[in-house]
């Protein structure tokens, strides 16, 4: 399974952009690099992915480097709410949906 | 569209019991995964079962089973339960044709006395 690496934790000040760092040197070029978060007391919920191209959606961006060896995950207004656990995996190949979680980065967001 | 619904959401069982916790996927979905959450391990995969049978499995002694059903539920037991086995057990269903996301559920909070 490949690995990837964060910060433990980062803190973030409310209607900031929060940019979020994930390390993954050892990707494979079939690799996709997925985001999931999970805010407490609740299961995680996936946050977005992508391949080589960056990507948007409706709760965030995802920024891929161009050797694609790290990425960075984008809150354009950090609110309240999403203050929460993030992780970055890069999921198995071959047929299974299994996820590997690392520690993640744990957000604090300010009021 | 109906989330993933874990039940129950809590458990209490003593040591040396067995225990069953259920999954229902969203509909459609035909791969169901299991993990454990402790806050000394974090999430840890348990194993997926896709089409009734088991598909992954992760690092977890034998008395950590699961089956899933013809309608994609699926169900998780663990056997002579240990205090150690006391965790978060999530589920997550998934489409399963390759990159797709995950979808979990809120999980069962199982402790063992």
């Amino acid at each position: 399974d490949a690995k990837t690496t964060q910060p433990n934790s980062m803190e973030s000040n409310e209607e900031e952009p929060v940019h979020l760092p994930c390390n993954h040197s050892t990707i494979s070029g079939t690799d996709y690099i997925h985001w999931y978060r999970q805010l407490p007391s609740q299961g995680p919920e996936y946050v977005i992915h992508g391949l080589t191209s960056n990507v948007n959606n409706r709760m965030a961006s995802l920024a891929i480097a161009e050797d694609r060896k790290s990425s960075t995950l984008i809150l354009h207004r950090a609110t309240l709410r999403d203050a929460a656990v993030y992780y970055c995996i890069l999921p198995t190949q071959g047929g299974s949906e299994k996820l590997v979680f690392g520690k993640g980065t744990k957000l604090t967001v300010n009021p | 569209k109906a989330g993933v619904t874990q039940t129950p959401r809590y458990l209490i069982k003593t040591r040396g019991q067995q225990v069953t916790l259920s999954c229902s996927p969203i509909s459609g979905h035909r791969s169901v995964s299991w993990y454990q959450q402790t806050p000394g391990q974090g999430l840890q995969f348990l194993f997926e079962y896709f089409s009734e049978t088991q598909r992954n499995k992760g690092n977890f002694p034998g008395r950590f089973s699961g089956r899933q059903f013809s309608n994609s539920r699926s169900e998780m037991n663990v056997s002579t339960l240990e205090l150690g086995d006391s965790a978060l057990y999530l589920c997550a269903s998934s489409l399963a044709s390759g990159g797709n996301e995950q979808f979990f559920g809120p999980g069962t909070r199982l402790t063992v006395l």
